[in-house]
């Protein structure tokens, strides 16, 4: 089966630096490759993701690269924020429809 | 969006006595759901996927008989955790895929129950 690897597990970033989460996964029939912001007892949020038929995506602050051929995908989020604050999730969708999460980081934006 | 509630929002029971967790698609039809389990800092795990007029589908490790998962109607999954114990204390939440949208894959989550066994 899928399984997803997330590094790193933290991340303090100061406020207005760059972050950056790094995902890889091993079905290489994964196609969808979403991402997730959750703050502590919610639920998970998207904030951006991406299919397999794509490089890259970026919506404002965040952006998402993807390497099929090395079966890995990072989060990009620039001028960090202090609301940035929050536990990120990497998942992929295989093609039974089965999303499988990474391990999750804990990003720390300081003011 | 669509929007998928889930009730009750939290719980607490004493061990031994099971609780119902219902999960519901409010502006669409699901025919599959999915149940995830998530433990203090940790991430979410898969435990079953909800098939609407079927039996459900579980991941390796989940007891079918423990958690009881029912899928009577396109709007509704409910997952029962029978003769409940203090290690099945967690986060438990459900999402539903929305076959209407053109994003077929995006899973819509509920907003989750946090259950606490005594």
């Amino acid at each position: 089966g899928e399984n997803v690897e997330q590094h790193p597990s933290t991340l303090s970033v100061q406020e207005g630096d760059s972050a950056v989460i790094k995902c890889t996964y091993s079905d290489s029939a994964s196609n969808y490759f979403p991402w997730y912001k959750q703050e502590l007892g919610k639920r998970p949020q998207l904030i951006i993701d991406i299919r397999s038929n794509v490089g890259e995506k970026k919506d404002q602050r965040i952006a998402v690269t993807l390497n099929k051929t090395a079966k890995h995908f990072s989060l990009h989020i620039t001028e960090t924020q202090p609301e940035d604050s929050a536990v990120y999730f990497c998942a992929a969708v295989n093609q039974g429809g089965k999303l499988i999460f990474g391990q999750g980081t804990e990003l720390s934006v300081k003011p | 969006g669509a929007v998928v509630s889930q009730h009750p929002s939290r719980v607490i029971c004493k061990s031994g006595t099971s609780v119902k967790i219902e999960c519901r698609s409010l502006d669409f039809q699901a025919t599959t759901m999915f149940w995830y389990r998530q433990f203090p800092k940790q991430s979410l795990m898969l435990m079953a996927t909800s098939n609407e007029g079927s039996k459900a589908t579980y991941e390796q490790g989940v007891e079918k008989d423990k958690f009881l998962i029912n899928h009577a109607s396109l709007t509704l999954s409910t997952l029962t955790v029978t003769s409940a114990h203090p290690e099945d204390s967690s986060f438990y939440i459900c999402s539903a895929r929305d076959p209407g949208t053109s994003i077929g894959n995006e899973q819509f989550f509920g907003p989750g129950t946090r259950l606490t066994v005594l």
